[in-house]
Protein backbone atom coordinates (compact mmCIF):
# COMPACT_ATOMS: atom_id res chain seq x y z
CA UNK A 1 0.00 0.00 0.00
CA UNK A 2 1.07 3.46 -0.43
CA UNK A 3 1.33 6.14 2.18
CA UNK A 4 2.19 9.28 2.08
CA UNK A 5 3.55 11.36 4.74
CA UNK A 6 3.40 15.50 5.17
CA UNK A 7 5.72 15.78 8.87
CA UNK A 8 4.82 19.30 9.12
CA UNK A 9 0.99 19.65 10.36
CA UNK A 10 1.70 23.73 10.58
CA UNK A 11 4.07 26.16 9.20
CA UNK A 12 3.99 29.71 9.30
CA UNK A 13 6.11 32.32 6.22
CA UNK A 14 6.00 36.13 6.35
CA UNK A 15 4.84 37.82 3.08
CA UNK A 16 7.03 37.66 0.62
CA UNK A 17 9.29 34.92 1.81
CA UNK A 18 9.82 31.28 0.70
CA UNK A 19 8.66 28.15 1.92
CA UNK A 20 9.12 24.29 1.39
CA UNK A 21 6.47 22.26 2.40
CA UNK A 22 7.95 18.49 2.74
CA UNK A 23 6.27 14.86 1.90
CA UNK A 24 7.67 11.16 1.37
CA UNK A 25 5.69 8.73 0.36
CA UNK A 26 6.05 4.82 -0.11
CA UNK A 27 5.51 2.52 -3.21
CA UNK A 28 6.99 -0.03 -5.21
CA UNK A 29 5.40 1.24 -8.67
CA UNK A 30 7.91 2.84 -10.57
CA UNK A 31 5.57 4.75 -12.98
CA UNK A 32 3.21 6.82 -11.07
CA UNK A 33 1.96 10.61 -10.27
CA UNK A 34 2.16 13.17 -7.76
CA UNK A 35 0.08 16.09 -6.83
CA UNK A 36 0.01 19.38 -4.63
CA UNK A 37 -3.44 20.58 -3.82
CA UNK A 38 -4.06 23.44 -1.67
CA UNK A 39 -7.40 24.18 0.51
CA UNK A 40 -8.38 27.13 1.56
CA UNK A 41 -11.08 27.89 4.12
CA UNK A 42 -13.94 28.01 1.36
CA UNK A 43 -13.18 23.95 1.66
CA UNK A 44 -12.53 24.05 -2.57
CA UNK A 45 -9.62 21.46 -3.75
CA UNK A 46 -7.09 23.23 -5.61
CA UNK A 47 -4.51 21.59 -8.14
CA UNK A 48 -1.33 23.09 -7.25
CA UNK A 49 1.45 21.05 -8.99
CA UNK A 50 1.87 17.83 -10.75
CA UNK A 51 4.41 15.76 -11.20
CA UNK A 52 4.94 12.50 -13.41
CA UNK A 53 7.71 9.69 -11.91
CA UNK A 54 9.04 9.59 -15.20
CA UNK A 55 9.74 12.83 -15.63
CA UNK A 56 13.23 13.95 -14.29
CA UNK A 57 12.45 17.49 -14.51
CA UNK A 58 10.89 19.11 -11.61
CA UNK A 59 7.52 21.13 -11.94
CA UNK A 60 7.22 24.31 -11.90
CA UNK A 61 4.08 26.71 -12.00
CA UNK A 62 4.48 30.11 -11.57
CA UNK A 63 5.75 30.95 -7.97
CA UNK A 64 5.14 26.92 -6.89
CA UNK A 65 7.98 24.27 -7.99
CA UNK A 66 8.76 20.69 -6.80
CA UNK A 67 12.18 18.92 -5.59
CA UNK A 68 11.27 15.45 -6.60
CA UNK A 69 13.78 13.08 -5.32
CA UNK A 70 12.65 9.79 -6.91
CA UNK A 71 15.07 7.39 -4.98
CA UNK A 72 14.73 9.21 -1.91
CA UNK A 73 10.92 9.02 -2.76
CA UNK A 74 10.66 12.90 -1.24
CA UNK A 75 8.37 15.61 -3.09
CA UNK A 76 8.51 18.70 -1.52
CA UNK A 77 6.62 22.17 -2.64
CA UNK A 78 8.60 25.25 -2.41
CA UNK A 79 5.97 28.61 -2.60
CA UNK A 80 7.76 31.54 -3.52
CA UNK A 81 7.54 35.31 -3.12
CA UNK A 82 4.50 34.40 -0.57
CA UNK A 83 1.37 35.79 -0.41
CA UNK A 84 -1.74 36.55 1.83
CA UNK A 85 -4.18 34.16 -0.57
CA UNK A 86 -1.57 31.16 -0.02
CA UNK A 87 -2.68 30.73 3.49
CA UNK A 88 -4.48 27.05 3.25
CA UNK A 89 -4.27 23.49 3.71
CA UNK A 90 -1.98 22.14 1.25
CA UNK A 91 -1.73 18.30 0.84
CA UNK A 92 0.49 16.12 -1.07
CA UNK A 93 -0.97 13.00 -2.86
CA UNK A 94 0.05 9.76 -4.39
CA UNK A 95 -2.17 8.60 -7.70
CA UNK A 96 -2.70 5.24 -6.87
CA UNK A 97 -4.11 2.02 -8.84
CA UNK A 98 -7.77 1.07 -7.77
CA UNK A 99 -8.44 -2.01 -9.76
CA UNK A 100 -8.99 -0.41 -13.27
CA UNK A 101 -8.84 3.33 -12.80
CA UNK A 102 -6.70 5.78 -10.16
CA UNK A 103 -7.46 7.32 -6.97
CA UNK A 104 -5.76 9.98 -4.28
CA UNK A 105 -4.00 8.83 -1.64
CA UNK A 106 -3.15 11.56 0.56
CA UNK A 107 -1.06 12.71 3.15
CA UNK A 108 -2.56 14.16 6.90
CA UNK A 109 -1.54 18.31 5.05
CA UNK A 110 0.16 20.99 6.61
CA UNK A 111 -1.68 24.01 7.38
CA UNK A 112 0.41 27.36 5.73
CA UNK A 113 -0.27 30.51 7.57
CA UNK A 114 1.03 33.68 5.65
CA UNK A 115 1.62 36.38 7.26
CA UNK A 116 2.12 40.17 6.99
CA UNK B 1 -17.24 26.40 -17.93
CA UNK B 2 -18.90 24.92 -14.97
CA UNK B 3 -16.93 23.30 -12.09
CA UNK B 4 -17.90 20.28 -10.58
CA UNK B 5 -20.51 21.01 -8.03
CA UNK B 6 -22.35 19.17 -5.10
CA UNK B 7 -25.55 20.01 -3.03
CA UNK B 8 -26.11 20.00 -0.57
CA UNK B 9 -23.88 22.28 0.84
CA UNK B 10 -24.28 21.36 4.27
CA UNK B 11 -26.18 18.60 5.81
CA UNK B 12 -27.65 18.34 9.22
CA UNK B 13 -29.62 15.03 10.07
CA UNK B 14 -30.27 12.65 13.04
CA UNK B 15 -28.96 9.73 13.71
CA UNK B 16 -30.69 6.55 12.14
CA UNK B 17 -31.75 8.65 8.73
CA UNK B 18 -31.15 8.08 5.46
CA UNK B 19 -29.02 10.87 3.48
CA UNK B 20 -29.00 11.41 -0.17
CA UNK B 21 -25.55 13.31 -1.37
CA UNK B 22 -25.55 14.34 -5.03
CA UNK B 23 -22.47 15.45 -7.29
CA UNK B 24 -22.57 17.06 -10.72
CA UNK B 25 -19.34 16.62 -12.42
CA UNK B 26 -17.58 18.46 -15.11
CA UNK B 27 -19.45 17.70 -18.59
CA UNK B 28 -17.60 15.57 -20.74
CA UNK B 29 -15.84 14.01 -17.75
CA UNK B 30 -15.74 10.50 -17.91
CA UNK B 31 -13.88 9.39 -14.08
CA UNK B 32 -15.51 10.44 -10.78
CA UNK B 33 -14.30 10.17 -7.36
CA UNK B 34 -15.87 10.25 -4.13
CA UNK B 35 -13.53 11.08 -0.98
CA UNK B 36 -14.78 11.85 2.82
CA UNK B 37 -12.20 14.27 4.92
CA UNK B 38 -12.65 14.15 8.48
CA UNK B 39 -10.77 15.18 11.41
CA UNK B 40 -9.48 12.23 12.56
CA UNK B 41 -9.06 10.11 9.03
CA UNK B 42 -7.97 12.61 7.22
CA UNK B 43 -8.81 12.43 3.08
CA UNK B 44 -9.74 9.03 2.12
CA UNK B 45 -10.85 7.80 -1.23
CA UNK B 46 -14.33 6.03 -0.94
CA UNK B 47 -15.44 4.85 -4.44
CA UNK B 48 -14.43 5.36 -8.02
CA UNK B 49 -16.73 5.23 -11.40
CA UNK B 50 -15.91 5.29 -14.90
CA UNK B 51 -18.68 6.11 -16.88
CA UNK B 52 -21.81 4.57 -14.71
CA UNK B 53 -19.60 1.38 -13.38
CA UNK B 54 -17.66 1.21 -10.16
CA UNK B 55 -15.04 -1.55 -10.74
CA UNK B 56 -13.59 -0.51 -7.35
CA UNK B 57 -16.00 -0.06 -4.27
CA UNK B 58 -13.41 -1.21 -1.38
CA UNK B 59 -13.25 2.27 -0.07
CA UNK B 60 -16.69 2.33 1.09
CA UNK B 61 -16.44 2.11 5.02
CA UNK B 62 -19.34 -0.12 5.27
CA UNK B 63 -22.31 -1.58 3.59
CA UNK B 64 -24.60 1.33 4.52
CA UNK B 65 -22.95 3.27 1.91
CA UNK B 66 -23.73 2.99 -1.36
CA UNK B 67 -23.35 4.98 -4.89
CA UNK B 68 -24.72 5.49 -8.50
CA UNK B 69 -24.10 7.07 -11.34
CA UNK B 70 -26.41 7.56 -13.97
CA UNK B 71 -26.01 8.68 -17.33
CA UNK B 72 -22.79 9.10 -16.90
CA UNK B 73 -22.87 12.36 -15.54
CA UNK B 74 -24.40 12.79 -12.27
CA UNK B 75 -23.50 10.83 -8.94
CA UNK B 76 -25.92 10.03 -5.72
CA UNK B 77 -23.79 9.25 -2.48
CA UNK B 78 -26.29 7.46 -0.16
CA UNK B 79 -25.94 6.86 3.70
CA UNK B 80 -28.37 4.65 5.16
CA UNK B 81 -28.65 4.85 8.84
CA UNK B 82 -26.25 7.64 9.76
CA UNK B 83 -24.06 7.66 12.80
CA UNK B 84 -22.05 10.11 14.24
CA UNK B 85 -19.39 8.93 13.03
CA UNK B 86 -20.70 9.48 9.49
CA UNK B 87 -19.90 13.27 10.13
CA UNK B 88 -17.53 14.42 7.94
CA UNK B 89 -16.97 16.40 4.78
CA UNK B 90 -17.67 14.76 1.51
CA UNK B 91 -15.62 15.72 -1.56
CA UNK B 92 -16.77 15.05 -5.23
CA UNK B 93 -13.75 14.88 -8.01
CA UNK B 94 -13.77 14.22 -11.83
CA UNK B 95 -11.36 13.81 -14.35
CA UNK B 96 -11.68 13.95 -18.49
CA UNK B 97 -10.00 10.39 -18.23
CA UNK B 98 -8.73 7.44 -15.65
CA UNK B 99 -5.36 8.99 -14.97
CA UNK B 100 -6.09 12.73 -15.39
CA UNK B 101 -6.04 15.70 -13.20
CA UNK B 102 -9.09 15.37 -10.71
CA UNK B 103 -11.09 18.67 -10.48
CA UNK B 104 -12.78 18.80 -6.66
CA UNK B 105 -16.16 20.35 -5.99
CA UNK B 106 -16.81 22.29 -2.93
CA UNK B 107 -18.07 19.31 -0.78
CA UNK B 108 -20.83 18.67 1.41
CA UNK B 109 -20.33 19.13 5.27
CA UNK B 110 -22.35 16.58 6.77
CA UNK B 111 -23.64 16.25 10.71
CA UNK B 112 -25.21 13.74 12.13
CA UNK B 113 -26.68 14.67 15.28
Amino acid sequence: AQTVTQSQPEMSVQEAETVTLSCTYDTSENNYYLFWYKQPPSRQMILVIRQEAYKQQNATENRFSVNFQKAAKSFSLKISDSQLGDTAMYFCAFMKMVNSGYALNFGKGTSLLVTP
Amino acid sequence: GAGVSQSPSNKVTEKGKDVELRCDPISGHTALYWYRQSLGQGLEFLIYFQGNSAPDKSGLPSDRFSAERTGGSVSTLTIQRTQQEDSAVYLCASSLRRHDEQFFGPGTRLTVL
